[in-house]
């Protein structure tokens, strides 16, 4: 079976730091998404990580540990604009579609 | 980073017409394309999966009939939404990838059926 989980709601204050947790279980892999979709937009991508570690571009950066199915989207520095859903997504193998977890929507306030 | 473009972005029309939705990749051949569907609030939903060239795969539950897809070439994908109704109203949401498996997304399509 395909299950993805994540936090449906996390809230942050801007300037702070916030991490949003994604487990996975999935019957291929071949690697992990993170996606940003703000309200009303479709998704943008993010991060794309295969082998496991931190993967870090500006303030955002991905960890990915495939031997316990975990990865997580790091946010530093926040700021308002940075709110919006933040969508985990898994790769199985070729072209086959993504599967998606429902996404965290974030919420930075002042 | 990669483009994918899709027109109309937004389209208003009559119950029992049909709509067009092109997706093109402008900067990538795209062997395939996936076409989404989200309602206000809730999660994508993958409605199917287009090849160049072959019939598209569809997601249980959703007809192929009524949502046609024509995947004609490397960078264009069309999706039409036949004898819309009012519960066809949603944010239609394509993406496409090439050679590697990072998916991106099209604009999307806000369909309104009055």
């Amino acid at each position: 079976g395909q299950n993805i989980d994540q936090p449906t709601e996390m809230t942050a204050t801007e300037g702070a730091i916030v991490q949003i947790n994604c487990t996975y279980q999935t019957s291929g892999f071949n690697g992990l998404f993170w996606y940003q979709q703000h309200a009303g937009e479709a998704p943008t991508f993010l991060s794309y990580n295969v082998l496991d570690g931190l993967e870090e571009k500006g303030r955002f950066s991905s960890f990915l540990s495939r031997s316990k199915g975990y990865s997580y989207l790091l946010l530093k520095e926040l700021q308002m604009k940075d709110s919006a859903s933040y969508l985990c997504a898994v790769s199985g193998s070729g072209n086959t579609p993504l599967v998606f977890g429902k996404g965290t929507r974030l919420s930075v306030i002042a | 980073g990669a483009v994918v473009s899709q027109h109309p972005s937004r389209v208003i029309c009559k119950s029992g017409t049909s709509v067009k939705i092109e997706c093109r990749s402008l900067d990538f051949q795209a062997t395939t394309m996936f076409w989404y569907r989200q309602f206000p609030k809730k999660s994508l939903m993958l409605m199917a999966t287009s090849n160049e060239g072959s019939k598209a795969t569809y997601e249980q539950g959703v007809e192929k009939d009524k949502f046609l897809i024509n995947h004609a070439s490397l960078t264009l994908s069309t999706l039409t939404v036949t004898s819309a109704h009012p519960e066809d109203s949603s944010f239609y949401i394509c993406s496409a990838s090439g050679e590697t498996d990072t998916q991106y997304f099209g604009p999307g399509t806000r369909l309104t059926v009055l």
